[in-house]
């Protein structure tokens, strides 16, 4: 009964590959984030899509794509990538219309660029 | 530009005291500010929250305190256990902009 899953969890790779990372909730909620952490442990928002409409887009290269099939999956997709993308990955999602703003996380993706 | 920041990156206690965790922040505009914990190789778990119009929200052996005058916030927990040993994560939102701001983590140590 996984609230927030992503696959994979680990994902180790050689610079200039193209991969991807996917994201599934079934908390039925209509808001989902892409937030990386890097090597000092900063956490920070990337991507927000509500309703599979993309409404948060934080300075990220355009090197990374998400993609959101329905609004219980949001995907990302990263293009010719570099030693600084290294990094975890998490997906998370969040309901529409309460208070308090909890956002739910999943499990997170470590991301090893070679 | 850290919005929110935790300047103790890590913090040891014996099992059975108080453990607080400080917070701070530079943005007036946040209404909302929660705590995260997180373990090794998981996600970020909500812990508790609280709105900016609050000073005080207490769940179990968790309470928030909001010193918006100072831009402060702290999270008590009473008694610490060796099982809440984890990074706590502080983060505040600004409402209309959906975007969750975290402070860089404090290291909880509960010694038993």
């Amino acid at each position: 009964d996984t609230a927030v899953s992503q696959t994979p969890k680990y994902l180790v790779t050689q610079m200039g590959n193209d991969k991807s990372i996917k994201c599934e909730q079934n908390l039925g909620h209509d808001t989902m984030y892409w937030y990386k952490q890097d090597s000092k442990k900063f956490l920070k928002i990337m991507f927000s899509y509500n309703n599979k409409e993309l409404i948060i887009n934080e300075t990220v290269p355009n090197r990374f794509s998400p993609k959101s099939p329905d609004k219980a999956h949001l995907n990302l997709h990263i293009n010719s990538l570099e030693l600084g993308d290294s990094a975890v990955y998490f997906c998370a999602s969040r309901p529409a219309g309460v208070t308090g703003n909890e956002q739910f996380f999943g499990p997170g993706t470590r991301l090893t660029v070679l | 530009d850290q919005q929110v920041k935790q300047n103790s990156p890590s913090l040891s206690v014996q099992e059975g005291r108080i453990s607080i965790l400080n917070c701070d922040y530079t943005n007036s505009m946040f209404d909302y500010f929660l705590w995260y914990k997180k373990y090794p190789a998981e996600g970020p778990t909500f812990l508790i929250s609280i709105s900016s119009i609050k000073d005080k929200n207490e769940d179990g052996r968790f309470t928030v305190f909001l010193n918006k005058s100072a831009k402060h916030l702290s999270l008590h927990i009473v008694p610490s256990q060796p099982g809440d040993s984890a990074v706590y994560f502080c983060a505040a939102i600004r409402g209309a902009t959906n975007k969750l701001i975290f402070g860089t983590g404090t290291l909880l140590a509960v010694q038993p």
